[in-house]
Parts: structure tokens; C-alpha cells; sequence
């Protein structure tokens, strides 16, 4: 089957680093994507990586390890506004948004 | 104004009624969506669309179907409304051209079959 693992929550404080892993076991594995939900609203894009290897927008960077089917979501200089719902999730195939979705890691942000 | 608008925002039904909730775009991309997400399950591919003569079942198609009257418009419907078909359904679009494959998702649509 394909399934994504992700911690189910994760709590910082504000101007902290947080990490979100993510495991995969995928077929056709094309690259793994980030998208955030704020309390049940509309999810919005973060990131994508179809290499290994970091890639950086800000105050986000996401990696990909293709070889350990796992990859995270880094979240520097944390504030309040970042406490969301993150979820990752696998591309089966290459430029569609045709995906599979891990259940998601709540973060909660404290001062 | 949105650019994925789904419609209704909101809806209770009962069970064994017919259901259709509706999205348009004006993103201008050929590819649309249905996804469904239920409490620590994530969201979860219901059917897609990659122009206006296609239709494809993702992972969980039993119990609905869709229409794809334009390339602005994609609807999913749901014959017979069964209780397990209470969550919050969501559209999204994406283009061809983004390599990401980056959704854009409009703002939901939260069923709730009694």
C-alpha cells in the first residue's frame, strides 16, 4: 500500500526551530510536496522537492532523502501565525496534483 | 474573489438524499480536483479531472461521481448520502505547466449526513 508518517503534533515555542519528518512508502514515487491548513481551512502550498537535497523559501526549508524514503519540513524563527496543520505528501506522478496525503502534524506555537 | 469557489459552504442532509456540491475557477487550469478530509486521516483523492473530457477515480471514488460541465467547473455528487460521507470535501485546481504540481484548493465544503 502507499502511506505517509508523520508525528500527529509538535509544540515550540516562538523564534525556535521545529522539525517535521515524514516517511514514505510509495509507489511510482515522483517527489514530495508541504502544504499547511490553518483550522480547517483551505490547504496552501509550501514546498516541493523532486531531488534530494534542501531546498529553502524563507523562513521554510524542506529535504528529501529518496534513498531513506523520508524527508522534513524545517520552520525557522517560529511565530504565532505558524501554528497550523502540515501536511506531506507524495507525487505519484510528475507535474499533477495527483496526491497522496500523510494525516497531517498539528504544531502548536507558544509564546 | 476566490479563485476556487465552492458552493455550499455549509450543508446538512439526511441519509439516502442526493447531494451535489459544485466548484468553479477562474485560474484558467485544466486540471481540477476532489479531495476529502476526514480527522487525522488527511486528505484523501476522490476523483480528478486533467480537461474537460476527463475523468478518473482516485483512492476513494465508491459512492460518488462527477461532472466536468466546463473547464471552469467541476461537481461531485453524492447519489445516496450515507453517514460515513460526513466530512469536509475540498476542490482544487492545478496547472499543467508547474512542475510542482502545486494545488490550489478553494475553501471547503463541510457535509454533514444524518
Amino acid at each position: 500500500g502507499q502511506s505517509l508518517e508523520q508525528p500527529s503534533e509538535v509544540t515550540a515555542v516562538e523564534g525556535a526551530i521545529v522539525q517535521i519528518n515524514c516517511t514514505y512508502q510509495t509507489s511510482g514515487f515522483y517527489g514530495l510536496s508541504w502544504y499547511q491548513q490553518h483550522d480547517g481551512g483551505a490547504p496552501t502550498f509550501l514546498s516541493y522537492n523532486a531531488l534530494d537535497g534542501l531546498e529553502e523559501t524563507g523562513r521554510f526549508s524542506s529535504f528529501l532523502s529518496r534513498s531513506d524514503s523520508y524527508g522534513y519540513l524545517l520552520l525557522q524563527e517560529l511565530q504565532m501565525k505558524d501554528s497550523a496543520s502540515y501536511f506531506c505528501a507524495a507525487h505519484g506522478s510528475s507535474n499533477t496534483g495527483k496526491l497522496i496525503f500523510g494525516q497531517g502534524t498539528t504544531l502548536q506555537v507558544k509564546p | 474573489d476566490a479563485d476556487v469557489t465552492q458552493t455550499p459552504r455549509n450543508r446538512i442532509t439526511k441519509t439516502g438524499k442526493r447531494i451535489m456540491l459544485e466548484c468553479s475557477q477562474t485560474k484558467g487550469h485544466d486540471r481540477m480536483y476532489w479531495y476529502r478530509q476526514d480527522p487525522g486521516l488527511g486528505l484523501r483523492l476522490i476523483y480528478y479531472s486533467f480537461d474537460v473530457k476527463d475523468i478518473n477515480k482516485g483512492e476513494i471514488s465508491d459512492g460518488y461521481s462527477v461532472s466536468r460541465q466546463a473547464q471552469a467547473k467541476f461537481s461531485l455528487s453524492l447519489e445516496s448520502a450515507i453517514p460515513n460521507q460526513t466530512a469536509l470535501y475540498f476542490c482544487a485546481t492545478s496547472d499543467p505547466q508547474n512542475r510542482a504540481g502545486e494545488l490550489f484548493f478553494g475553501e471547503g465544503s463541510r457535509l454533514t449526513v444524518l
